[in-house]
């Protein structure tokens, strides 16, 4: 079974400075896609980042990027010039593609932005 | 204009009590999910269905059961409610498989008292 692991429960950056967050997982599939989203204290969970396991570029969006590490199945989320509307649950996620593919989720970290 | 929307957001009943959840999608996606949020914010699948046909049925009790009307909607029943399904329930859809990743609704917050 796909585990997803973010062993960083909580984590703090100041306004403006960047900040890594942590997620591996597990699999023996060689086709999968990794997620990032966002869930603030209103709950909605929003997509942040997505990357394609197969393509070696990491993905970038506007302040978000990522280190994809497939050999290592390692996948961080950077978050450059850090905002206060940053401040939010961060959940790593896995999928594969087979027919009964589920979005797996990792325990989340919860980022604290200061000022 | 909201994509994928829940109804009610938030559901206080008391133990033993049956109650419903809506959800409905505006994206002509053709799966649709359920996942359990707990106190601790772990996010678990419950129940997926494709093109109104279930997929998924993880180990949920069967108090739970899920009905798709057609691919956009899917509703939650869950009967005899029990302190422990206190907790918030998300509704998502996707295109196939979500590989491009799912659209989640708003949450419902189920209080069991």
């Amino acid at each position: 079974a796909q585990t997803v692991t973010q062993s960083q429960p909580e984590m703090s950056v100041q306004e403006a400075e960047t900040v890594t967050l942590s997620c591996t997982y597990d699999t023996s599939e060689s086709d999968y896609y990794l997620f990032w989203y966002k869930q603030p204290p209103s709950r909605q969970m929003i997509l942040v980042i997505r990357q394609e396991a197969y393509k070696q570029q990491n993905a970038t969006e506007n302040r978000f990027s990522v280190n994809f590490q497939k050999a290592a199945k390692s996948f961080s989320l950077k978050i450059s010039d850090s905002q206060l509307g940053d401040a939010a649950m961060y959940f790593c996620a896995y999928t594969s593609t087979g027919t009964a593919s589920k979005l797996t989720f990792g325990t989340g970290t919860r980022l604290q932005v200061t000022l | 204009d909201t994509a994928v929307s829940q109804t009610p957001k938030y559901l206080v009943t008391q133990m033993g009590n049956d109650k419903s959840i809506k959800c409905e999608q505006n994206l002509g996606h053709d799966t649709m999910y359920w996942y359990k949020q707990d106190s601790k914010k772990f996010l678990k699948i419950m129940f997926s269905y494709n093109n109104k046909e279930l997929i998924i049925n993880e180990t949920v009790p069967n108090r739970f059961s899920p009905k798709s009307p057609d691919k956009a909607h899917l509703n939650l029943h869950i009967n005899s409610l029990e302190l422990g399904d206190s907790a918030v329930y998300f509704c998502a859809s996707s295109l196939g498989t979500g590989t491009r990743g799912y659209t989640f609704g708003s949450g419902t917050r189920l209080t069991v008292v």
